[in-house]
């Protein structure tokens, strides 16, 4: 299967501070890469997505970069909040279907008050 | 609106019973997955249907899964003979086809399987 993994498995950050979540994967052939935010007993929510023909995308609080010379990815959380606290995922189609994702091992943040 | 409902929230099962795992997609979806989670660990594919086509079950760690849709919409995963390896989450997710090719997976709150 494919490997999309994350460099950090665990996160702490104050409330009001900026997060940085990474993750690398390792087909340069992928073209559509999500993160996902997974709370305890919930299933995975989208929170924002990026193609291979951008490198930087913003939402709300929250942007993605894209480096594709090293394949890597990142979630960048503003100001971040105590309902912020959750598993973080990066996902990866590679074939750009939408037909099958590829999931990383997952980023635990905990935003301490 | 409603979301993606899957029932049963829990379920022990002792190894060698089957199992059967009922998702409902958000009504109109044409397409759902299934994933399997393990603790600690992110989701993985199991199987893909448009409509009530099974049009991907490469994720199927055997065949002892088994998964259907027959009427498009509620979807049920059957596992025979559980074992112990088998217990994790398992996760339904549907969405419309992608608009301007962004993809959005709506997941339902899993089943946790436990097999004893």
């Amino acid at each position: 299967g494919e490997s999309v993994g994350l460099h950090l498995p665990t996160l702490s950050v104050q409330e009001g501070d900026n997060s940085i979540i990474n993750c690398a994967y390792s087909n340069s052939a992928s073209d559509y890469f999500i993160w996902y935010k997974q709370e305890s007993g919930k299933g995975p929510q989208f929170i924002i997505d990026i193609r291979s023909n951008m490198d930087k995308r913003q939402g709300q609080r929250v942007t993605v970069l894209l480096n594709k010379t090293v394949k890597h990815l990142s979630l960048q959380i503003a100001a971040t909040q105590p309902g912020d606290s959750a598993v973080y995922f990066c996902a990866e189609t590679p074939r750009g279907t939408g037909n099958q994702f590829y999931f990383g091992t997952g980023t635990s943040l905990t935003v301490i008050p | 609106g409603a979301g993606v409902s899957q029932s049963p929230r829990y379920k022990v099962a002792k190894r060698g019973q089957d199992v059967a795992l009922r998702c409902d997609p958000i009504s109109g979806h044409v397409s759902l997955f299934w994933y399997q989670q393990a603790l600690g660990q992110g989701p993985e594919f199991l199987t893909y249907f448009q409509n009530e086509a099974q049009l991907d079950k490469s994720g199927l760690p055997s065949d002892r899964f088994f998964a259907e849709r027959p009427e498009g919409s509620v979807s049920t995963l059957k596992i025979q003979r559980t074992q112990q390896e088998d217990s994790a989450v398992y996760l339904c997710a549907s969405s419309d086809p992608p608009r301007k090719g962004h993809y959005e997976q709506y997941f339902g709150p899993g089943t946790r399987l436990t097999v004893t």
